[in-house]
């Protein structure tokens, strides 16, 4: 399994970008990156997954450059409500992610 | 979908007293995984099934922690006796993986277990 290390916290204004890396330095070559959400009191949340370059959907983007030793989440124009835990995951099909303590983010007002 | 379901949601017992959680998996995901997270130690992975199987149980603590997975659509995990250092959020999570290489978790609200 990919060990991952991302920031314990981080804080941001409502309204600007947000962007979370992740390192992934022995990440295996069929290993996904996937990223998860988490509320207070509220299970995690899957946000987004990718292999390589960009992937983008409705609440999120990622960036995985070429070498795949690292990702960044990109989340725009953050609000009050984007406040949670982010956790950067490594793995494929075969095996169970695992968590780390993940990115505390506080948009502030 | 409902989704994954837990019961109970909170859970207040005695030290000693015997504590069984229960989880409803998304119907048709072959895998099945039960979390427990603490302030100090995160999400930890606990035990996981596919099709009912236990597949990896390294993460229970000790003996006193049991799971079960009697069909595709119900799980218990049992602490007895429970001790105040059980006292956390755990968490359900079922999969349809092994399909294909990509793997997505979907958690249940949890149950906030608080022994005293």
């Amino acid at each position: 399994l990919a060990k991952t290390t991302q920031p314990i916290s981080m804080d941001s204004y409502e309204g600007q970008e947000v962007n979370i890396t992740c390192s992934h330095n022995n990440i295996a070559t069929n290993d996904y990156i996937t990223w998860y959400q988490q509320f207070p009191s509220q299970g995690p949340r899957f946000i987004i997954q990718g292999y390589k370059t960009k992937v983008t959907n409705e609440v999120a983007s990622l960036f995985i450059p070429a070498d795949r030793k690292s990702s960044t989440l990109s989340l725009p124009r953050v609000s009050l409500s984007d406040t949670a835990v982010y956790y950067c995951l490594g793995g494929s099909g075969n095996t169970p992610l695992v968590f780390g303590k993940g990115t505390r983010l506080s948009v502030i007002a | 979908d409902a989704g994954v379901i837990q019961s109970p949601r909170h859970e207040v017992t005695e030290m000693g007293q015997e504590v069984t959680l229960r989880c409803k998996p998304i119907s048709g995901h072959d895998y099945l995984f039960w979390y427990r997270q603490t302030m100090m130690r995160g999400l930890e992975l606990l035990i996981y099934f596919n099709n009912n199987v236990p597949i990896d149980d390294s993460g229970m603590p000790e003996d006193r922690f049991s799971a079960k997975m009697p069909n595709a659509s119900f799980s218990t995990l049992k602490i007895q006796p429970s001790e105040p250092r059980d006292s956390a959020v755990y968490f359900c999570a079922s999969s349809p993986i092994g399909s294909g290489d990509k793997e997505t978790q979907y958690f249940g609200p949890g149950t906030r277990l608080l022994v005293l």
